[in-house]
């Protein structure tokens, strides 16, 4: 069974950089017909798709974070990584890492949330 | 951006009811249109997939359909365990978008 576990700094400071690693267990992270994605969700308010990696490397991005967003990912680990730049209060949110099964484009596979909060 | 609404935001029912839950798109996103349930302080879990497909595991009380812009998820004989907030999700094309949520409160 596959299993996704995310880890990071739980506090940020406004302006600095967010950073958030998800390890992937009981699967490979290069699995052709995979990506590897985030999605955040600020409390009490519904989900909002960041971006994703392909299994190949290639990533994409949602427009809304103004380039902001990098994720990368690193196969020795069998990890991906998310870096969030210049961050906010608006910032402040669950972060969830996730699967999409590319032959379908859904989100089959999550973690179980790590809660970051931007303040000084 | 493709826009998703779902109706109504809130829903009571009761156990052994069934009820419906809508979602449009601001455009035609053919079937794909995927449904999540989420409790709280928990991660979504997918239901459906391409509007009608069921995940491994999920209860066959649950049911989708649709196509174009126009969706529905449909749970009959409600259970306990069934009260939670769902969301919809276009896959048609990136930025990938969801509903607002549709919380099922007794």
């Amino acid at each position: 069974q596959l299993q996704l576990q995310e880890s990071g700094s739980g506090l940020v400071r406004p302006s600095q950089t967010l950073s958030l690693n998800c390890v992937v267990s009981g699967g490979s992270i290069s699995t052709g017909g995979t990506s590897w994605t985030w999605i955040r969700q600020p409390p009490g308010k519904g989900l909002e798709w960041i971006g994703y990696i392909y299994h190949t490397g290639s990533t994409y991005y949602n427009p809304s974070l103004n380039r902001r967003a990098t994720i990368s990912i690193e196969r020795s680990k069998n990890q991906f990584s998310l870096e969030l730049t210049s961050v906010t209060a608006a910032d402040t949110a669950v972060y969830y890492c996730a699967r999409i099964w590319m032959a379908d484009y859904f989100f089959d596979y999550w973690g179980q949330g790590a809660l970051v909060t931007v303040s000084s | 951006d493709i826009q998703m609404t779902q109706s109504p935001s809130s829903l009571s029912a009761s156990v052994g009811d069934s009820v419906t839950i809508t979602c449009r798109a601001s455009q035609t996103i053919g079937i794909y249109l995927n449904w999540y349930q989420q409790k709280p302080g928990k991660a979504p879990k997918l239901l459906i997939y391409t509007a009608s497909s069921f995940h491994s595991g999920v209860p066959v009380r649950f049911s989708g359909s649709g196509s174009g812009a126009d969706f529905t998820l449909t749970i009959s004989s409600l259970q306990p365990e069934d009260f939670a907030t769902y969301y919809c999700q276009q896959s048609y094309t990136t930025p990938y978008t969801f509903g607002q949520g549709t919380k099922l409160e007794i």
